[in-house]
């Protein structure tokens, strides 16, 4: 298994563009997160989406749209990057009403 | 809503001594206790966790203690090594579910050989 995958790795965007990042995972998992990691600030829930056909913004959604394709996949959207969404992006899934959550490798952003 | 400070920031240890990080939370109800490790480039991953019915949990080198009265949670990282050295972070959860996890800011560990 590969446990969650995100693509991509990095991406470098002009402020104004658009962009998905994509997440699968090949655990069975109902629930997936979407984070934004920043320095000093741990990780904040953007969106998450607790069953396939569902998602909920969490602390930090301005700025950001989700799609949860199927059940496996879960998608971010910038519409238009502005600098401060400058981060590192991580997706995560667990089991239905469980907490332990398993997450991605990460995709760093930056916008200039 | 839940907050969840964790200290210290950064933590440096020489190989074979204990680190010990601590957390704080502010909601009450937080019912479970997850603590993650990030290495360099990463996802973080889950190490330990302790839930609200339980004081103290081992897995051979780590440890996790909770006080529920004072809203504590401390991660104790035994005979350390250069292997261990990471981003720590701390988190509380609220219920079932992950979406209501609030992490702390995280710890550097470095352990120098």
């Amino acid at each position: 298994n590969a446990g969650v995958t995100q693509t991509p790795k990095f991406q470098v965007l002009k402020t104004g563009q658009s962009m998905t990042l994509q997440c699968a995972q090949d655990m069975n998992h109902n629930s997936m997160y979407w984070y934004r990691q920043d320095p000093g600030m741990g990780l904040r829930l953007i969106y998450y989406s607790a069953s396939e056909g569902t998602t909920d913004k969490g602390e930090v959604p301005n700025g950001y749209n989700v799609s949860r394709l199927n059940k496996r996949e879960f998608s971010l959207r910038l519409e238009s990057a502005a600098p401060s969404q400058t981060s590192v992006y991580f997706c995560a899934s667990s089991e239905k009403d469980r907490v332990e959550q398993y997450f991605g490798p990460g995709t760093r952003l930056t916008v200039t | 809503g839940e907050n969840v400070e964790q200290h210290p920031s950064t933590l440096s240890v020489q190989e074979g001594d204990s680190a010990v990080i601590k957390c704080t939370y502010s909601d009450s109800a937080s019912n479970y206790f997850p603590w993650y490790k990030q290495e360099l480039g990463k996802g973080p991953q889950l190490i330990i966790d302790i839930r609200s019915n339980v004081g103290e949990k081992k897995d051979q080198r780590i440890a996790v203690t909770l006080n529920k009265t004072a809203k504590h949670f401390s991660l104790h990282i035994t005979e350390t090594q250069p292997e261990d050295s990471a981003v720590y972070f701390c988190a509380a959860t609220l219920g079932t579910g992950g979406f209501k996890t609030i992490f702390g800011a995280g710890t550097r560990l470095f352990v120098k050989a």
